[in-house]
C-alpha cells in the first residue's frame, strides 16, 4: 500500500524559513517523479514543483521559483521542500504527491499525502 | 485566475447524471492529457480520472471523463449522496513548463 506522510509544516513569520519533509513507503521510490501541490485555506490547489527519479530534473511554479529548492534522498525514500524567504501568500495546506506516467506531458499524481499545514504570518 | 477554467459550482438529484466541464488552451489540454481529482471535505485530493479518459482501480464506472479540442468534461451519473465534493481538473502546460489545475467545482448533491 503506498503511504505518503508529510511533516515540517507549522507557524513561520514571513521572510523566516521552513522544511518540510515526505516519507514515502509501499512502492520503489527511485522509479517515480514526485511533486509537491499546495491549497491555500478555501482556495483550489496549485502544484509547486516536481522532481524526476532520479532527481536531475526539476521544475518550479513561478510563483515559488528561486526561494524553494525540492530535493529527494532515494535511500531513506524521502522528498523534501527547502522553502526560504516565505510569504503570507505561502500560507497553505502542502501535499507531496506520487508522479505515474509515461513521460511529463502524460504524467498524473496518482498518490496524494495527508498535507501539512504553513502558517506563514507574523 | 486559474489557467484552465471550471463552473465554481454544480448540482443534481440523487440518480441524475451530471457534467463539469474545464476550458484551456492549446498549450494544456490541447496538446496534453488531463486528469480529473476529487476533493472530499477536511482530506486530500484523489485521482479520479487520469488521461482523459482513463479511471484508476476502484473508481465506480459511474464515473467518466472526456476530452476535445481544448476542452474536457468529467460525467458522474447515478449520482449520489456521497460525491457531494470539489472536483479538480488539471494538465501539463507546455508554454509555463507547469501542472496547471482548474479553479475546482463544488459539487452539490440536492
Amino acid at each position: 500500500e503506498v503511504q505518503l506522510l508529510e511533516s515540517g509544516g507549522g507557524l513561520v513569520q514571513p521572510g523566516g524559513s521552513l522544511r518540510l519533509s515526505c516519507a514515502a513507503s509501499g512502492f520503489t521510490f527511485s522509479t517515480y517523479a514526485m511533486s509537491w501541490v499546495r491549497q491555500a485555506p478555501g482556495k483550489g490547489l496549485e502544484w509547486v514543483s516536481v522532481i524526476s527519479g532520479g532527481g536531475s530534473t526539476i521544475y518550479y511554479a513561478d510563483s515559488v521559483k528561486g526561494r524553494f529548492t525540492i530535493s529527494r534522498d532515494n535511500s531513506k525514500s524521502t522528498l523534501d521542500l527547502q522553502m526560504n524567504s516565505l510569504r503570507a501568500e505561502d500560507t497553505a495546506v502542502y501535499y507531496c504527491a506520487k508522479l505515474q506516467g509515461p513521460y511529463k506531458q502524460a504524467w498524473h499524481f496518482e498518490y496524494w499525502g495527508q498535507g501539512t499545514l504553513v502558517t506563514v504570518s507574523s | 485566475q486559474s489557467v484552465l477554467t471550471q463552473p465554481p459550482s454544480a448540482s443534481g438529484t440523487p440518480g441524475q447524471r451530471v457534467t463539469i466541464s474545464c476550458s484551456g488552451s492549446s498549450s494544456n489540454i490541447g496538446s496534453n492529457t488531463v486528469n480529473w481529482y476529487r476533493q472530499l471535505p477536511g482530506t486530500a485530493p484523489k485521482l479520479l480520472i487520469y488521461t482523459n479518459s482513463q479511471r484508476p482501480s476502484g473508481v465506480p464506472d459511474r464515473f467518466s471523463g472526456s476530452k476535445s479540442g481544448t476542452s474536457a468534461s468529467l460525467a458522474i451519473s447515478g449520482l449520489q449522496s456521497e460525491d457531494e465534493a470539489d472536483y479538480y481538473c488539471g494538465a501539463w502546460d507546455d508554454s509555463l513548463n507547469a501542472w496547471v489545475f482548474g479553479g475546482g467545482t463544488k459539487l452539490t448533491v440536492l
